[in-house]
């Protein structure tokens, strides 16, 4: 699986949209983009996913460049709920494979500002 | 709809013990995994299963055994603890067909090994 490189931190203004960057330069064409967020103390919960196209659903955006080699998950208008830590995932979608797996690296802890 | 379900919440075992954590999905889940978190690091697998009977190991399966006799559970056994497990443990689940490729957490399981 390719590697991700999320800044370790970031902070945002309540109301603004909190922008959160992911590098995956060894990505390959088939693998995906996943982002994951876990709330203090709660499981990690799905947020998003993508291959090439930008992405959109009712929680976040996700523009992947057109390289593929980064990307920025968006949330609109951050809430002080949205603290959380952000995980990027790369990996590979065997939609009937023998197996699957996500490797979470250690994320980015975005804390939305009153 | 419950989704995943793991019991105990808390669990604290002095060296030595034995116990299990118990995972329940009730989404018809074909795919079950296992993690565990340490503070400062990412979810690291430990085990994974793809369908009843079938298990296999993941990134730190030392000292863990699991087995897949049904689709809706997926037990974790420690059969001697150590300190060295005292983690946060999290059971997750995700459909084995379609491309969703979203994983469905449980809330976890605090172990403390004395």
């Amino acid at each position: 699986d390719a590697k991700t490189t999320q800044p370790t931190s970031m902070d945002c203004a309540e109301g603004r949209a909190a922008n959160l960057p992911c590098n995956h330069s060894t990505i390959s064409g088939n693998e995906y983009v996943y982002w994951y967020r876990q709330i203090h103390s709660q499981g990690p919960q799905y947020i998003i996913h993508g291959l090439k196209n930008n992405e959109t659903n009712e929680m976040a955006s996700l523009i992947i460049t057109e390289d593929r080699k980064s990307s920025t998950l968006i949330l609109p208008h951050a809430t002080l709920r949205d603290t959380a830590v952000y995980y990027c995932i790369v990996r590979v979608l065997n939609s009937g494979g023998s197996n699957y797996k996500l490797t979470f690296g250690k994320g980015t802890l975005l804390t939305v500002n009153p | 709809n419950a989704g995943v379900t793991q019991t105990p919440k808390f669990q604290v075992l002095k060296t030595g013990q034995s116990m299990t954590l118990q995972c329940a999905q009730d989404m018809n889940h074909e795919y079950m995994s296992w993690y565990r978190q340490d503070p400062g690091m990412g979810l690291r697998l430990i085990h994974y299963s793809v369908g009843a009977g079938i298990t296999d190991q993941g990134e730190v399966p030392n000292g863990y055994n699991v087995s897949r006799s049904t689709t809706e559970d997926f037990p974790l056994r420690l059969l001697s603890a150590a300190p060295s497990q005292t983690s946060v443990y999290f059971c997750a689940s995700r459909t084995g067909t379609g491309i969703t490729g979203e994983l469905f957490f449980g809330e976890g399981s605090r172990l403390t090994v004395l």
